[in-house]
């Protein structure tokens, strides 16, 4: 079985603290992990995929095979960087459930001026 | 389209009464899924199509609840006699064959309230 948790749900930083988002999951296999982001009256949308080693909007996450976690960080936080992130996560390979996203019940993010 | 696109935007219905929610995904994209999220849940799954077929509908909570899809085009999700509980935001996302190593691009939702 797939599970995403998110043991925050509520996270409150200063505009150019650091800001760190857990989370972590449970899977058998290889997972493939993902950031979503919800601002403020917007759809949810993708922020980062763990596979492409990406960083956007400042933002990066690292896969800890060893402690099962995916958490997603930020040097300086800013205000504009308070929404509701959601960590995801689906399983790999060609068969069992490899398509469908599990989500976290997410953090709310609230940078203060 | 540019976005998927889901409608209505908010249904405010009786107990007891079925809706209807339907979602419009992006063109070419061949898989398309629906995810209900209650009040301060995360996302649950309900349902994934591939093409017209539906591999996995495990996240059906009742046989209340059923969707189909034409072709790779609109789905709809119904509601039958619908529950309090079956209040809350219904999100529909679509991606390519294999979207899922790109993530879903989701439809800003449709919210059911049950009165």
């Amino acid at each position: 079985a797939q599970r995403v948790t998110q043991p925050e749900k509520l996270l409150s930083v200063f505009k150019g603290a650091p800001v760190e988002l857990k989370c972590n999951y449970s899977y058998s296999g290889s997972p493939e992990l993902f950031w979503y982001v919800q601002y403020s009256r917007q759809r949810l949308q993708l922020l980062l995929r763990h596979i492409s080693r990406e960083s956007i909007k400042g933002f990066t996450a690292d896969l800890n095979k060893g402690e099962t976690s995916f958490h997603l960080k930020k040097p300086f936080a800013q205000e504009e960087d308070s929404a509701m992130y959601y960590c995801a996560l689906s399983g790999s390979g060609s068969g069992g459930s490899n398509y469908k996203l599990t989500f976290g019940k997410g953090t709310l993010l609230t940078v203060n001026p | 389209g540019a976005g998927v696109s889901q409608s209505p935007s908010n249904k405010v219905t009786e107990k007891g009464k079925d809706v209807e929610l339907r979602c419009d995904p992006i063109s070419g994209h061949t898989a398309l899924y629906w995810y209900r999220q209650r009040l301060g849940q995360g996302l649950e799954f309900l349902i994934y199509f591939q093409g017209n077929s539906a591999p996995d509908k495990s996240g059906l909570p009742s046989d209340r609840f059923s969707a189909e899809r034409t072709g790779e085009s609109v789905s709809t999700l119904t509601i039958q006699r619908t529950q309090q509980e079956d209040s809350a935001v219904y999100l529909c996302a679509s991606s390519l064959i294999r979207g899922r190593l790109y993530g879903y691009t989701f439809g800003s939702g449709t919210r059911l309230t049950v009165v």
